[in-house]
């Protein structure tokens, strides 16, 4: 079973750019890294999705070095709006895409 | 467009009682994902459908689980002889295509279930 692993907590400062890095040693040669955002009583929001180098969108950017052991989600400037838990999300190794592992889960606090 | 659409939002049954929860996924949407999350926790994979059918079952947390999907379109989860353990909000995903392919799912806004 693939594992993934992120901080559980990062704080920050409106205006600031926030990196959360989420590591997943045993992803498979064939797996896309997908990272969500969850507020409170809401189901997780699609944010960006890469499978290696850098990939931007217009609300983040995704770091993922060759070996692709880890990944790094970039926010620039963050707002109050921000705060919330953001997930990476990977396929299982083990049974190829018919498991999908999401990561622990960091919680971002955006103060003013 | 509609997005995912979950029922009930909420429900609260009695231990041993059986419940289904139900997943109307986005309209061409193949795939459906079913999750589950405990409060405060993270995402636990449960099942996912390509078309009606399930590839591995083994996610679900025990044999009082089933999910089933039919005609490629609404999915319910069915949890069997309820237990207290199994209170935790059910979320329910779909996308345009295999995961691995395309991880980008579109999720609802769950099925918040309380086993009394």
């Amino acid at each position: 079973l693939a594992k993934t692993t992120q901080p559980i907590s990062m704080d920050s400062y409106e205006g600031q750019e926030v990196n959360i890095t989420c590591s997943h040693n045993n992803i498979a040669t064939n797996d896309y890294i997908t990272w969500y955002q969850q507020f409170p009583s809401q189901g997780p929001r699609f944010i960006i999705q890469g499978y290696k180098t850098k990939v931007t969108n217009e609300v983040a950017s995704l770091f993922i070095p060759a070996d692709r052991k880890s990944s790094t989600l970039s926010l620039p400037r963050v707002s109050l709006s921000d705060t919330a838990v953001y997930y990476c999300l990977v396929g299982d190794v083990g049974t190829g895409f018919q498991k999908l592992v999401f990561g622990t889960g960091t919680r971002l606090l955006v103060s003013p | 467009g509609a997005g995912v659409s979950q029922s009930p939002s909420n429900k609260v049954t009695e231990k041993g009682k059986d419940v289904e929860l139900r997943c109307d996924p986005i309209s061409g949407h193949t795939a459906l994902y079913w999750y589950r999350q405990s409060l405060g926790q993270g995402l636990e994979f449960l099942i996912y459908f390509q078309g009606n059918s399930a590839p591995d079952k083994s996610g679900l947390p025990s044999d009082r689980f089933s999910a089933e999907r039919t005609g490629g379109s609404v999915s319910t989860l069915t949890i069997q002889r309820t237990q207290q353990e199994d209170s935790a909000v059910y979320l329910c995903a779909s996308s345009l295509a295999l995961a691995g392919r395309s991880l980008e799912q579109y999720f609802g806004p769950g099925t918040r279930l309380t086993v009394t």
